[in-house]
């Protein structure tokens, strides 16, 4: 099935530094969308990409969805104490009212 | 806001045994969806439901699992013979179009002893 591959695994940043994340597939998606999920929640959705080349923010996070609709990058700017949570990426897995695939997340930590 | 609602928040139960999860989707949506969580994996999709059906399903969805819209609020999940290994957080999900983007619920922390 498809795979979506996120990079870095981990990011151990100061608080105030940039991040920058990112998500490649072996196929074509449709939709991208980013999440992040705090321990014992659910995901909440951060951003939804719909077009190739589309560049959106939302805040302090800024995300692109690659022309070739295979990669994706989520960059978060002057990072605070909340923003530690992990990120995930996930896509449509196909036509119909298919259910999305996601990455394996990044987890993002700040030392104060 | 709208949101997901999802009961109950944990569940403990001896394997064997029957459990249902319940799910309030947002109520102007027409997609909805259960995905599970294993400690410290990421998401995976176990089905989706779109006009009063089974619109997709994955492997891990096997004939113990079974989902219902018993009224026109309520979604659930059954499993019907828990095993150890269906340990999980189980995840509801709903969204107003297709391929677009899903709103998750809190989550259903379900143990399996």
């Amino acid at each position: 099935g498809q795979q979506l591959n996120q990079s870095p695994q981990s990011m151990f940043i100061q608080e105030g530094e940039d991040v920058s994340m990112n998500c490649t597939s072996s196929s074509i998606f449709n939709t991208w969308l980013w999440y992040k999920q705090d321990p014992g929640e659910g995901p909440v959705l951060l951003i939804a990409l719909y077009k190739a080349g589309e560049l959106t923010s939302n805040g302090r996070l800024t995300a692109q969805f690659g022309i070739t609709r295979k990669d994706s990058f989520l960059n978060i700017s002057a990072s605070i104490p909340s923003d530690v949570g992990i990120y995930f990426c996930a896509g449509p897995s196909g036509g119909g009212a298919d259910g999305l695939t996601f990455g394996k997340g990044t987890h993002l930590i700040i030392q104060p | 806001e709208p949101e997901v609602t999802q009961t109950p928040s944990h569940q403990v139960t001896q394997m064997g045994q029957e459990v249902i999860l319940r799910c309030v989707p947002i109520s102007n949506h027409l997609y909805f969806y259960w995905y599970r969580q294993i400690l410290g994996q990421k998401v995976e999709f176990l089905v989706s439901f779109y006009n009063n059906e089974i619109s997709e399903k994955s492997e891990i969805f096997d004939d113990q699992f079974s989902v219902e819209r018993p009224d026109g609020s309520n979604f659930t999940l059954k499993i019907r013979s828990t095993k150890l290994e269906d340990s999980a957080m189980y995840f509801c999900a709903s969204s107003a179009l297709d391929e677009t983007e899903a709103f998750f619920g809190q989550g259903t922390r379900l143990t399996v002893v």
